[in-house]
């Protein structure tokens, strides 16, 4: 069964970078695409990019500019990083893997907190 | 890419029936079968119920099905259960290779 984990300090301060790992166990990190999602305390789920396991990286245009993901296969983890974060980024940021065809996201991580405040 | 229209809330009796539906553009969910759809208990990650429109992963429990009509795509929860409270999410997968996830729906039993 696959599992994910989310690992990252719960808190960052505004304008700083939020970075964040997920750690991939009873399963290869090769051959899939690897998302992160968040959801702002009470509100709705926003997808923020893929990494694929060549290092290959998709990000949502709304924060293209802030956003870095990549990949270590030799940990089998896959790593997000988020830019100048505001209050606004604050959210459980969840790591997932792209199944059945790539068109849905059928293994998630638990989530993490993420708050922005200084 | 706005998110998919999806109703706030929907409420039924145990043994009822719910409709869930995911409104888009001919664009996207009209164009594609690339439509799934997540449960979310509260405090809990999203757990994927239906890909690809209609199909359910292994586990998922027959009542739920999913389908779709024109820019519409619908979710169905048949004999309503106690534990299908919770919160129920639309994505699709669009021809740039992002996901975009609905507005979100709550889920009542009554």
């Amino acid at each position: 069964q696959v599992q994910l984990r989310e690992s990252g300090p719960g808190l960052v301060k505004p304008s700083e970078t939020l970075s964040l790992t997920c750690s991939v166990s009873g399963g290869s990190i090769s051959t899939y695409y690897w998302s992160w999602i968040r959801q702002p305390p009470g509100k709705g789920l926003e997808w923020i990019g893929y990494v694929y396991y060549s290092g290959s990286t998709n990000y949502n245009p709304s924060l293209k500019s802030r956003v870095t993901m990549s990949v270590d296969t030799s940990k089998n983890q896959f790593s997000l990083k988020l830019t100048s974060v505001t209050a606004a980024d604050t959210a459980v940021y969840y790591c997932a893997r792209e199944g059945y065809g790539g068109n849905s996201l059928d293994y998630w991580g638990q989530g993490t907190l993420v708050t922005v405040s200084s | 890419q706005s998110a998919l229209t999806q109703p706030p809330s929907v409420s039924g009796s145990p043994g009822q029936s719910v409709t869930i539906s995911c409104t888009g553009t001919s664009s996207d969910v009209g164009s594609y079968n690339r439509v799934s759809w997540y449960q979310q208990p509260p405090g809990t990650a999203p757990k994927l119920m239906i890909y690809e429109v209609s199909n359910r992963p292994s586990g998922v429990p027959d009542r739920f099905s999913g389908s779709k009509s024109g820019n519409t795509a619908s979710l169905t929860i048949s004999g309503l259960q106690a534990e299908d409270e919770a919160d129920y999410y639309c994505s699709l997968y669009t021809s740039s290779s992002t996901f975009v996830f609905g507005t979100g729906t709550k889920v009542t039993v009554l």
